[in-house]
């Protein structure tokens, strides 16, 4: 059975640091497309970044030079680690597995809640 | 990167059809088959409903159903049922090598 359990959320002050994990079951993750989507208290959905199976990233202009995403292939597990947050940034961060650029979230944890406040 | 556009909300009576659109341009949905929905209940997490513009993942129910025509993609929901009420999202690739959601839709069942 996939599952995807998202960890490391918290409230953080502007300006500051935090990392997400995302423990994978069930699949291997750097098999698969790996992708952060976040989602703002009452807003929509906000594709954040992606890795590749092959290892090639991309980030949403949003995050881009500010957050970096990765994956321990011993751990199967995905980060994202982000930086200079901004108030902003203040969303439940889902991971979510991909198979294909036509299947790109296919499996999604259940999310981390992080709040970026003074 | 711009989201995708989306109506506000939809809403329809019990055994209805409903039809959400998603707009976006050239560069996502009008270049790429790669476009995605999702069912977003309150307090949980998406759950994907169609990819590949018109296909259905293993126990989605056949009243869901989606296409395309030039910049605009199509969810729509048949034979509407109150466990339907939920979020719509669509999702496309983009020539950015990036993906974008859709503004979202809720949907109401009166």
């Amino acid at each position: 059975e996939v599952q995807l359990v998202e960890s490391g959320g918290g409230l953080i002050q502007p300006g500051g640091s935090l990392r997400l994990s995302c423990a994978a079951s069930g699949f291997t993750v750097s098999s698969n497309y790996m992708s952060w989507v976040r989602q703002a208290p009452g807003k929509g959905l906000e594709w954040v970044s992606v890795i590749y199976s092959g290892g090639s990233t991309y980030y949403a202009d949003s995050v881009k030079g500010r957050f970096t995403i990765s994956r321990d292939n011993s751990k199967n597990t995905l980060y994202l680690q982000m930086n200079s947050l901004r108030a902003e940034d203040t969303a439940v961060y889902y991971c979510a597995r991909g198979y294909s650029l036509v299947l790109p979230f296919d499996y999604w944890g259940q999310g981390t809640l992080v709040t970026v406040s003074s | 990167q711009s989201a995708l556009t989306q109506p506000a909300s939809v809403s329809g009576s019990p055994g209805q059809s409903i039809t959400i659109s998603c707009t976006g341009t050239s560069s996502d949905v009008g270049g790429y088959n790669y476009v995605s929905w999702y069912q977003q209940h309150p307090g949980k997490a998406p759950k994907l409903m169609i990819y590949d513009v018109s296909n259905r993942p293993s126990g989605v129910s056949n009243r869901f159903s989606g296409s395309k025509s030039g910049n605009t993609a199509s969810l729509t929901i048949s034979g509407l049922q109150a466990e339907d009420e939920a979020d719509y999202y669509c999702n496309s690739y983009t020539s950015s090598n990036t993906y974008v959601f859709g503004t979202g839709t809720k949907v109401t069942v009166l």
